[in-house]
């Protein structure tokens, strides 16, 4: 069965320093998203990406965060400048025509 | 906001029990879909209703929409231990979707 595939799973970073995630959605999935979870919270929508171009971004998802897919298959979140509250598992998740999303295994970010 | 908002936070149930967990949400969707995520794992699409549709089924789960009161309802039946997880239910109303808080199940052998 297809999957959405997200690297690293879990990643470390310094405070202030910038971090890549990366996916891999499903290859004929148009609609690209990513949400994050703080450990012991709700789902939270970050951005959704139709059409190489963000479609709605949340209050969540400020300068400080940026989406790309670079190449076709790859879809990333940069996050520049990371703070102690970006720690959280970031999801990466696909869609054929926005109905019934696939995620990945999500990214857990520990930002020290 | 139209997140879904599920209800309870947390249930405890006994092996062979059903259990029901609820989910109010706040403006007119296309349609609501119920995840279930192991602790610390990703998220995993259990079944989507469509707004025009009133009930679905799909192996032990039973899902009902109610439109004119904003809710629905999961019901696990004959529930297993490895039905321990955390559900939630997410709205999508034409721009994306968004998800309650959550109900954590455990279920106990």
């Amino acid at each position: 069965e297809p999957e959405v595939t997200q690297t690293p799973s879990h990643q470390v970073t310094q405070m202030g320093q910038e971090v890549i995630l990366r996916c891999v959605p499903i290859s004929n999935h148009l609609y690209f998203y990513w949400y994050r979870q703080i450990l012991g919270q709700k789902v939270e929508f970050l951005v959704s990406f139709y059409n190489n171009e963000i479609s709605e971004k949340s209050e969540i998802f400020d300068d400080q965060f940026s989406v790309e897919r670079p190449d076709g298959s790859n879809f990333t979140l940069k996050i520049r400048s990371t703070k102690l509250e970006d720690s959280a598992m970031y999801f990466c998740a696909s869609s054929v025509n926005r109905r019934g999303y696939t995620f990945g295994s999500g990214t857990r970010l520990t930002v020290v | 906001s139209q997140q879904g908002e599920e209800d309870p936070q947390a249930l405890s149930i006994q092996e062979g029990e059903n259990a029901t967990m609820n989910c109010s949400y706040k403006t007119s969707i296309n349609n609501l879909q119920w995840y279930r995520q192991n602790s610390g794992r990703g998220l995993v699409h259990l079944i989507l209703i469509r707004s025009n549709e009133r009930e679905k089924h799909s192996g032990r789960l039973r899902v009902t929409l109610d439109t004119s009161k904003k809710s629905s309802s999961l019901l696990i039946t004959a529930s297993r231990a490895a039905d321990t997880a955390s559900y939630f239910c997410a709205t999508d109303n034409n721009n994306d979707m968004r998800f309650g808080a959550g109900t954590r199940l455990t279920v106990k052998p």
